[in-house]
């Protein structure tokens, strides 16, 4: 079945430095490809997607792009605010006809310090 | 901004009982979902609902687990003989349309089994 992984956490930085978080799926045929971010006591938010290979996503400075050779969609932010501080999901929906159930992967805690 | 909403933010119940988590999802969407976290665990799909009927369901679901959209609005998980491992928190999401679309996820309601 589908499935996806993220690179394991928690990750801590330090404000401005660069941020990468990794992930790669195994699906069958050309999923879409989310990030979603859950801040602190709140629910999950979309952050970015992609539905195609090559697409890139990317919103608040986040960006994403969707690789299908190296079956990654890898997240990246340049300079990271404090604000960021929050768990990032990476996750993907199939593209056969019906409800497209998401599949989450394990979620990365990312701490940035003044 | 149309928003997911979710009730209770948390519930507490005891072993044995059943539990009722509402959800009313954003007025023009059609399809319909619930997902859970357990602690510090991924995100794990639980249901879809579209057109009135449970379109797919994942292996958690089972038949303690039944859900139901009432009155056009309104959309309920009912858990009818709670479990300890039954603790975690319960997210509602909806979506417009079908494959492109963009699943909308409620803030959670936490649910405590003791």
């Amino acid at each position: 079945g589908n499935s996806v992984t993220q690179m394991e956490g928690p990750v801590t930085l330090s404000e401005e430095a660069f941020l990468t978080i990794n992930c790669t799926y195994t699906a069958t045929g050309y999923p879409s490809l989310f990030w979603y971010v859950q801040y602190p006591g709140e629910g999950l938010q979309l952050l970015l997607k992609a539905t195609k290979a090559d697409d890139k996503g990317s919103n608040k400075g986040f960006e994403a792009t969707y690789r299908k050779e190296t079956t990654s969609f890898h997240l990246e932010k340049g300079s990271v605010q404090v604000s960021d501080s929050a768990v990032y999901f990476c996750a993907l929906s199939g593209l056969v006809q019906g409800a497209q159930k998401l599949v989450f992967g394990q979620g990365t805690r990312l701490t940035i310090n003044p | 901004e149309p928003e997911v909403t979710q009730t209770p933010s948390h519930q507490v119940t005891q072993m044995g009982q059943e539990v009722i988590l509402r959800c009313v999802p954003i007025s023009n969407h059609l399809y319909f979902y619930w997902y859970r976290q357990i602690l510090g665990q991924k995100v794990e799909f639980l249901v879809s609902f579209y057109n009135n009927e449970i379109s797919e369901k994942s292996e958690i679901f089972d038949d303690q687990f039944s859900v139901e959209r009432p009155d056009g609005s309104n959309f309920t998980l009912k858990i009818r003989s709670t479990k300890l491992e039954d603790s975690a928190m319960y997210f509602c999401a909806s979506k417009k349309t079908g494959l492109f679309g963009e699943q909308y996820f409620g803030p959670g309601t936490r649910l405590t089994v003791t």
